[in-house]
């Protein structure tokens, strides 16, 4: 299973609003809503953001949402804020009943 | 507040067999709702996962790692656990265990870093 595609890098300034994307197939990201996104700090664990295409855990700001079209999910962070610097995967189930991740974006907040 | 903690050699030698344990607390393993699982990140690269197991012990593996994975659980000790055979310095990584609820992962250890190297 290959790895679904994102850009190695997005940036935005404080305030601003960026849109990090995930690319699959229709055996991924196309054929199921199952996306998730997590967002890693250096040093530290994944932390979930976003499950099930759209959906926010608990004490996950509002500043995060998610989408999907086709085979492409996309995260978008609004408000920028310095904190949200960091690296942001995505994940997919897939039509193996197997998980596959993104690439990784690294956010940087200019 | 669930728990996973990752435990394990942090060390294995190539071509040798690498063996860690996760152990859940502040809640029950033997919830049907929930896969337990292992993702790996190798130094600077992106993550990758490994495999879930579920309590009933149903297992699920990457397709590139299925060869030389093995997982288990211990329900009465809280505990589920990775084999990973013939290791080489390409698994060299931090490994992560964790909850899975549906398709995503709410809860992760903080992961431990185990080295392939003579």
């Amino acid at each position: 299973q290959s790895a679904l595609t994102q850009p190695a890098s997005v940036s935005g300034s404080p305030g601003q609003s960026i849109t990090i994307s995930c690319t699959g197939t229709s055996s991924d990201v196309g054929g199921y809503n199952y996306v998730s996104w997590y967002q890693q700090h250096p040093g530290k664990a994944p932390k979930l953001m976003i499950y099930d295409v759209s959906n926010r855990p608990s004490g996950v700001s509002n500043r995060f949402s998610g989408s999907k079209s086709g085979n492409t999910a996309s995260l978008t962070i609004s408000g920028l804020q310095a904190e949200d610097e960091a690296e942001y995967y995505c994940s997919s189930y897939t039509s193996s009943n197997t998980y596959v991740f993104g690439t990784g974006t690294k956010v940087t907040v200019l | 507040q669930l728990q996973v903690q990752e435990s394990g050699p942090g060390l294995v030698k190539p071509s040798e067999t690498l063996s860690l344990i996760c152990t859940v607390s502040g809640g029950s393993i033997r919830s049907s709702s929930y896969y337990w699982g292992w993702i790996r990140q190798s130094p600077g690269k992106g993550l990758e996962w490994i495999g879930s197991i579920h309590y009933s012990g149903s297992t699920y593996y990457n397709p590139s790692l299925k060869s030389r994975v093995t997982m288990s659980i211990d329900t009465s000790k809280s505990q589920f656990s990775l084999k990973l055979s013939s290791v080489t310095a390409a698994d060299t990584a931090v490994y992560y265990c964790a909850r899975r609820q549906v398709a995503a992962v709410h809860y992760w250890g903080q992961g431990t870093l185990v080295t392939v190297s003579s």
